[in-house]
């Protein structure tokens, strides 16, 4: 384990559906992070907060919903997703600019 | 925006083998870090380099700043090894936040 725990691990929902992932950690980190992986892509950053204000939205879809309600819960609320936002989605937390620790992920499939 | 291209793509070895990846990045950056992505997709970072030379066991890191480039040395490779490697190069925003901008991976198979 890393300290920073994702849920759930694998998720299969169809395109009309509503779900949500979840991230969690408790390593009194102050920057949370949403990333997607696609096969054959680099990791693309989604969503990043800090003391719980988004700071960027890298031109995300609004299917993709991000909360934040504490420094150590981060949520993306998924609706009305296709069939190519099936990715492993990756949650990060960083303290300023080291410990950069990554999620185990959940591997999204739309169908 | 930032480019950040790593090589080689992909690398066979033979256990007990020493190898180097590189990464190249196009600008000046504040950060650099190396991961590993273990086959069940768990990304671990391995090092925060920005510059200098670090070392970990098996695994040490170099990075030149001015020329660019960080450099990951793997010796006396085991199978557990096996996975990607990421360089991702760091990004501040207000002290805070550290976006990465990540490069496509080495794809290491180290063969028993």
């Amino acid at each position: 384990e890393t300290g920073v725990t994702q849920t759930p691990r694998h998720l299969v929902m169809g395109m009309t559906n509503k779900k949500s992932l979840k991230c969690e950690q408790h390593l009194g980190h102050n920057a949370m992070y949403w990333y997607k992986q696609s096969a054959k892509k680099p990791l693309e950053l989604m969503f990043v907060y800090s003391l719980e204000e988004r700071v960027e939205n890298n031109s995300v879809p609004s299917r993709f919903s991000p909360e934040c309600p504490n420094s150590s819960h981060l949520f993306l609320h998924l609706h009305t997703l296709q069939p190519e936002d099936s990715a492993l989605y990756l949650c990060a937390s960083s303290l300023n600019r080291v410990g950069y620790t990554f999620g185990s992920g959940t591997r999204l499939t739309v169908v | 925006g930032i480019q950040v291209e790593q090589s080689p793509p992909d690398l066979i070895l033979q256990e007990g083998a020493n190898s180097t990846l590189r990464c190249n990045f196009s600008d000046s950056v504040n950060n650099l870090q190396w991961f590993h992505q273990n086959p069940w997709g768990q990304l671990i970072n391995l090092f925060y380099i920005p510059s200098g030379t670090k070392q970990n066991g098996r695994l040490s890191a170099t990075t030149v700043a001015t020329e660019r480039y960080s450099l990951l040395y793997i010796s006396s490779s085991q199978t557990t090894d096996s996975g990607v490697y990421f360089c991702a190069v760091g990004k501040e925003y207000g002290g805070a936040t550290n976006k990465l901008i990540f490069g496509t991976g080495t794809l290491l198979a180290v063969q028993p």
